[in-house]
């Protein structure tokens, strides 16, 4: 398995700033993800962070408002930009450890609340 | 991916065992069933994982039908500590979009004393 940890745990932040989010997992992965979820939803993919090359993102999510880096194999950030109300989710980490079965973990999530 | 049908609430006398269905009737032979739980205010708990066979971890057992389109999590002695939502997901092979993790809306399991 993988320690997943993420700063911070929480945050209430004004529309119309940024907050960036750090994950930091305990040993090398194959594979990082950010997934967000809203109030009362299951979670939903919002991009794969590529170690060294721009993130991967899913439909409805684009690059200018979740920027994310990867600079190496343990550590990734997201960053909400020019937040709404909207934005309130938690957000978490998810890596895909390398050498296990390919299973993926989770961290415990950042609980963001922007009014 | 392949969708994933659960039922969106069941409960279940503590100590007894809790059987989560799930169907998947368009998975793909190469695509693997996975079961992860949502405690509140926590990340998701990977519980278990198979392909064809059943499988069972310290945690719960997989049962997978033999045509593949449905599966059940068994959890053999239910607790207190186990009422959360269990997602059923079907993943693809790591080689079809690096495998994602879908996650549909899942089974809010209450373990009632």
């Amino acid at each position: 398995s993988a320690v997943i940890s993420q700063k911070p745990s929480r945050d209430i932040c004004q529309r119309g700033t940024s907050l960036t989010i750090q994950c930091q997992v305990d040993s090398q992965v194959t594979m990082m993800f950010w997934y967000r979820q809203q109030p009362g939803q299951s979670l939903t993919l919002i991009a794969t962070a590529n170690q060294g090359s721009e993130a991967t993102y899913e439909s409805g999510f684009v690059i200018d408002k979740f920027p994310i880096s990867r600079p190496n194999l343990t550590f990734s950030t997201l960053t909400v930009s020019n937040m709404s109300p909207e934005d309130s989710s938690i957000y978490l980490c998810s890596v895909r450890v390398a050498g296990s079965t390919d299973t993926q973990y989770f961290g415990p999530g950042t609980r963001l609340t922007v009014l | 991916d392949a969708k994933t049908t659960q039922p969106p609430s069941m409960d279940c006398a503590e100590g007894r065992a809790a059987n989560l269905p799930c169907n998947h009737s368009t998975i793909s032979g190469n695509e693997y069933v996975y079961w992860y739980r949502q405690i509140h205010s926590q990340g998701p708990q990977y519980i278990i994982h198979g392909l064809k066979n059943n499988e069972t971890n310290e945690m719960a057992s997989l049962i997978i039908t033999e045509d593949r389109k449905s599966s059940t999590l068994i959890l053999p002695h239910a607790t207190l500590r186990d009422t959360a939502v269990y997602y059923c997901i079907v993943r693809a092979p790591l080689y079809n979009q690096g495998g994602k993790l879908i996650f549909g809306q899942g089974t809010e399991l209450s373990v009632k004393p």
